[in-house]
């Protein structure tokens, strides 16, 4: 059956630019994740949805970064003015429900010149 | 505030032994600790789950322990393969259940 995808797999952008990445879950599954993982480090939390809304984006570092899920389906993380420190592979996961498996998407390796 | 220590070295073993990774917590203890598989270029892959209250866990080759006295979770792969060459996350969640916290990660190369 079909996993998380994101799209795309691959962006390269100029600082100052605005960015959006897109992730889509598995089919039925309520809660959505987004998480940040730069080289060597594990994913770093982002934003959590569980449907529609956003129950916790306490992990987006900053007022540029702002994810939605409108339709409780398909998220987009948007990125205005990046800043070559957002380089990184951003990783989207879905579960179920909170608290079951969490199953990743292949990520979208982002980099900012 | 709440950390996830796993060794950034990484561990070469060979065939056929034993694998044991550590991940260490900080702080008060998680509700459940994670382990997952993540190969380079690709998402992690879940693995176990181990709550606070068990002390063990199995899944095939794999065991996990939870010690709440040492902090202190360990990850076994027994009867080890060149394919299980990865890095393995431990990663913590509270009892709210979602913002999972994830460490650095440990590589693993298993010689043939």
């Amino acid at each position: 059956g079909a996993g998380v995808s994101q799209t795309p797999s691959n962006k390269v952008t100029e600082k100052g630019k605005y960015v959006e990445l897109r992730c889509d879950p598995i089919s039925g599954h309520t809660a959505l994740y987004w998480y940040r993982q730069s080289l060597g480090q594990g994913p770093e939390f982002l934003i959590y949805f569980q449907g529609t809304g956003a129950a916790d984006d306490s992990g987006l570092p900053n007022d540029r970064f702002f994810a939605v899920r409108p339709e409780g389906s398909v998220s987009t993380l948007k990125i205005q003015r990046t800043e070559r420190g957002d380089s990184a592979v951003y990783l989207c996961a879905s579960s179920l429900n909170q608290r079951e498996t969490q199953y990743f998407g292949p990520g979208t390796r982002l980099l900012v010149l | 505030s709440q950390k996830i220590e796993q060794n950034s070295e990484a561990l070469n073993i060979q065939e056929g032994k034993t694998a044991t990774l550590t991940c260490n917590y900080t702080n008060y203890s998680p509700a459940y600790l994670q382990w997952y598989r993540q190969d380079p270029g690709r998402g992690p892959v879940f693995l176990l789950l181990i709550r606070e209250n068990e002390k063990e866990k199995r899944k095939e080759r794999l065991k996990v322990t939870f010690d709440t006295t040492l902090k202190q979770s360990l990850f076994h792969i027994t009867a080890s393969q060149p394919a299980d060459s990865a890095t393995y996350l431990c990663a913590r969640l509270n009892t709210g259940g979602f913002k999972t916290i994830f460490g650095a990660g440990t590589r693993l190369f298993v010689k043939a």
